[in-house]
């Protein structure tokens, strides 16, 4: 059983273009989460979806961002004229809609602007 | 959320059972207690979830006090590849989604 994928997994852009960002979730999972990590901090919650509904982006910046979660394909993080501080990695996880707490991570995929 | 303070760094030996723990002071009533790994260039793995008393899977324990203001982490017999951060996290059980990670432990073992 394949576990959460996410592609690119690095991904380098220049101030001003857009980044997009893919998330397939575990089989059987309808459930998906991003969230960001600066470098030598913790993860910080961005956005909440299910299958073509947002439920919770209260943690995303209110410009330049955001999430879609299609009913077919995979989950896109889209960060529009990216900024010198938007470089961090970004992690995608799922979990079943049972245990919406026991969240199951992607590699992640680490974003660099230059 | 409760606020969860740990210990930035440890290091241990290999073979040695090593013990992180976590302080929560402001732990509510349905807070429960989770932990998470993370190895470098990866995603978190959650590793083991408890309310009170004790808990026990097949990689870590995790000790709760009765008071429950802070719970203790313990990895039996750590190898090289025990190697990561550590991470602590105090919130509500079922039905939170919303996680919230600190800095973490980041624990070296040595060999």
């Amino acid at each position: 059983n394949a576990g959460v994928m996410q592609n690119p997994r690095h991904l380098v852009r220049r101030r001003g273009q857009e980044a997009r960002l893919r998330c397939s979730p575990m089989k059987g999972h309808s459930h998906v989460y991003w969230y960001r990590q600066l470098p030598e901090e913790g993860l910080k919650f961005m956005v909440y979806l299910q299958k073509e509904n947002i439920i919770d982006e209260s943690g995303m910046p209110k410009e330049r961002f955001s999430a879609e979660f299609p009913k077919e394909g995979p989950s896109i993080l889209r960060i529009q004229q990216v900024v010198r501080g938007d470089s961090a990695a970004y992690f995608c996880a799922s979990s079943p809609e049972t245990s919406v707490y026991e969240q199951y991570f992607g590699p992640g995929t680490r974003l660099t602007v230059t | 959320l409760a606020k969860t303070t740990q210990p930035i760094s440890m290091d241990s030996y290999e073979g040695q059972e090593v013990n992180i723990t976590c302080s929560h002071n402001n732990i509510a009533t349905n807070d429960y207690i989770t932990w998470y790994q993370q190895f470098p260039s990866q995603g978190p793995r959650f590793i083991i979830q408890g309310y009170k008393t004790k808990v026990t899977n097949e990689v870590a324990s995790l000790f709760i006090p009765a008071d429950r203001k802070s719970s203790t982490l313990s990895l039996p017999r750590v190898s090289l590849s025990d190697t990561a951060v550590y991470y602590c996290l105090v919130g509500p059980g079922a039905g939170s989604y919303q996680l919230t990670f600190g800095k973490g432990t980041k624990l070296s073992v040595i060999p």
